[in-house]
């Protein structure tokens, strides 16, 4: 069975501060792949990063990094200097290696930032 | 860039009635995917779709739920007798197959049973 365990259910933060976003995932596959999505108040699901399980090289875009261990079966996501547009519920999925390969979502985390 | 697309965006029907959710998959996509999300939840799993077949479905799929691939663009989701508990977001997916893990997610169809 999978799971994904999002323990932070809600971050306020003042604008221009950093932020992580933490997220802690269980699977027997051996082969994997994680994945953040943010849920702005519009409702839709904008893909941001998939990381590969036999990839632990972590990733920066912009203002955002992901920190990938697999040691702790943790996939942590860093804004840094966050934005007001970056207030929205950001879910971390997991996504095994079966053919059919559904996502297994976590409980989300609700991001505010404050001007 | 290619999107799948979802229509209608929202729906209101009367518990009983039976509703159908389509979605257009990114064309060259060979999985199909319905979620959904309970309004202030976590988006749950329900059905993938392919080569014409089911290959996997939650529990939350029983029998009240169908999936179709009428022709070569529309998936379908059918609720046959709605509940009130069937209001939700339902989110098609798509993803390209052997090698391309990403689930690409569509708008969604914001669904109101009264």
């Amino acid at each position: 069975a999978q799971k994904v365990t999002q323990a932070q259910t809600e971050i306020s933060v003042v604008e221009k501060e950093d932020v992580t976003l933490d997220c802690v995932y269980e699977t027997r596959d051996t082969t994997y792949y994680l994945f953040w999505y943010k849920q702005p108040p519009s409702g839709e699901l904008v893909f941001l990063i998939r990381r590969n399980s036999f990839d632990e090289q972590n990733e920066i875009s912009g203002r955002y990094s992901w920190n990938f261990q697999k040691s702790t079966s943790s996939f942590n996501f860093t804004i840094t200097a966050s934005q007001v547009v970056d207030s929205a519920v950001y879910f971390c999925a997991l996504k095994g290696n079966t053919n059919a390969g559904k996502s297994t979502f976590g409980d989300g985390t609700t991001l505010t930032v404050k001007p | 860039e290619p999107e799948v697309t979802q229509t209608p965006s929202h729906q209101v029907t009367q518990m009983g009635q039976e509703v159908i959710l389509r979605c257009v998959p990114i064309s060259n996509h060979l999985y199909f995917y319905w979620y959904r999300q309970i309004l202030g939840q976590k988006v749950e799993f329900l059905v993938s779709f392919y080569n014409n077949e089911i290959s996997e479905k939650s529990e939350i799929f029983d029998d009240q739920f169908s999936v179709e691939r009428p022709d070569g663009s529309n998936f379908t989701l059918k609720i046959r007798s709605t509940k009130l508990e069937d209001s939700a977001m339902y989110f098609c997916a798509s993803r390209p197959g052997q090698g391309g893990e990403t689930q690409y997610f569509g708008p969604g169809t914001r669904l109101l049973v009264l």
